[in-house]
Order: C-alpha cells, then structure tokens, then sequence
C-alpha cells in the first residue's frame, strides 16, 4: 500500500496500554483541529475534532485535548487495539473553511501484541 | 465510506508525458480537493473547486492543473510530469450540496504516482 512516511516518529504501545499522541500547531488563530488516522494504503479517516472554545472532547475511546496556551493537541486512546495500529496526524484550520486545513506530518502507531 | 473513488489507484509513467487523476464522488458535495502526501510533509493542497468549472489554486499547484465540468467529477492533470511529482495523490470533498464547505474533509484512498 502507499506509504505515508517513511521516517515519521513512532509511538510503540502494549496492547491493552493507554496511547497518547502529541501535535504541536502552527498558527494562534487557528480554531478549528481534527485528529486523523491513516491506515496503510487507505486514505485518512476522521476520529475526532474539537474547536477552540473547548479543551476537551471525548469520543469512543478517543479523548482530545487543546491547549491553546502553548498550541498543543494531544490525542489519547484508551485501551489501546491492534486495529489501532496506523499514523495519526493533526488538522489545524482557520475559520473552518475546507482550503484552509494545514496538515502535520503525523505519528506512526505501533500496537504490541 | 464517504463515496469517493479515485484512479487509477496506482500509475507509473515517464518525465514528460501528460498524466490526469480523476476523482469521482457520489456524494454530491459542492467542494472538492486535491492534496499530494509524502514523507516528512503533511498532506498539501495543490488545486480545489467550490462547484463546476469553478476552481482556485492550493499551496503547491505550480505543475497541475484541475477541471470539474460535473459536480461528481474532479480531474488532476499533470501536463508534462517530473519526478518531484512522485507522490500519492488524495481527493477529499467537504460539505453538502448546498452548504458551506466547512467541518471535516472526507478522504479518497489515494493514487500512487510515481514518475520515473
């Protein structure tokens, strides 16, 4: 399948463990992120996204957090699955329109069994 | 599954010759994207379209070229392809029919292109 990155630093996680997954974004006016996982050879999917009035936002086993302080995002997995083995990336966007996304290089995910 | 097709899913062609991706949606959301992904870079956007016939360029559009003469079908034309051209290729669309293109992009699953 397409490779996403060949040298994209990589989490390695037990199975069953908690995962966390840091994005640092650019720009201080963005207020809108989404968090995406990348499987090998498919195309991103959305897991969750969370807007600048909030700092928290729980999903199905996916929690993100927004620190608008310090321009951090992280997201958390609980129970970590080896379905959840992929490259997770960051969107930041600003005013919420499509062409405006700016994308992070992404984080591999490697769940050990 | 958002509806979203793209081909060829893989093609491997030669410096110089012309090359166009078609992307096919049956959604029928108003906005469409192209993006490139390679490694050590997060997804980029090259050209995108807000309806038919109607486009505007992204952040690395130097080399493409795109046409949307339908609301289903966004096409990405490599006129005379080199190998920093080498990529995989993504379509994306956003929105609804009729609303704005804001909220999460819905991705295809990629064209591999590689330019030798």
């Amino acid at each position: 399948g397409e490779s996403v990155g060949l040298h994209l630093p990589t989490l390695s996680v037990q199975e069953g463990d908690n995962s966390i997954i840091n994005c640092a974004y650019s720009n201080s006016a963005s207020d809108y992120f989404i968090w995406y996982k990348q499987e090998s050879g498919k195309g991103p999917q959305f897991i969750i996204d969370i807007r600048s009035n909030m700092d928290k936002r729980q999903g199905q086993r996916v929690t993100v957090l927004l620190n608008k302080t310090v321009k951090h995002l992280s997201l958390q997995i609980a129970a970590t699955q080896p379905g959840d083995s992929a490259v997770y990336f960051c969107a930041e966007n600003i005013g919420d329109y499509g062409q405006n996304f700016v994308f992070g290089p992404g984080t591999r995910l490697s769940v050990l069994p | 599954d958002a509806g979203i097709t793209q081909s060829p899913r893989h093609k491997v062609t030669e410096t110089g010759t012309p090359v166009t991706l078609r992307c096919h949606q049956t959604e029928n959301h108003r906005y469409m994207y192209w993006y490139r992904q390679d490694p050590g870079h997060g997804l980029r956007l090259i050209h995108y379209s807000y309806g038919v016939k109607d486009t505007d360029k992204g952040e690395v559009s130097d080399g493409y070229s795109v046409s949307r003469s339908k609301t289903e079908d966004f096409l990405l034309t490599l006129e005379s392809a080199t190998s920093s051209q080498t990529s995989v290729y993504f379509c994306a669309i956003s929105g609804g029919s009729s609303m704005p293109n804001t909220g999460e992009l819905f991705f295809g699953e990629g064209s591999r292109l590689t330019v030798l």
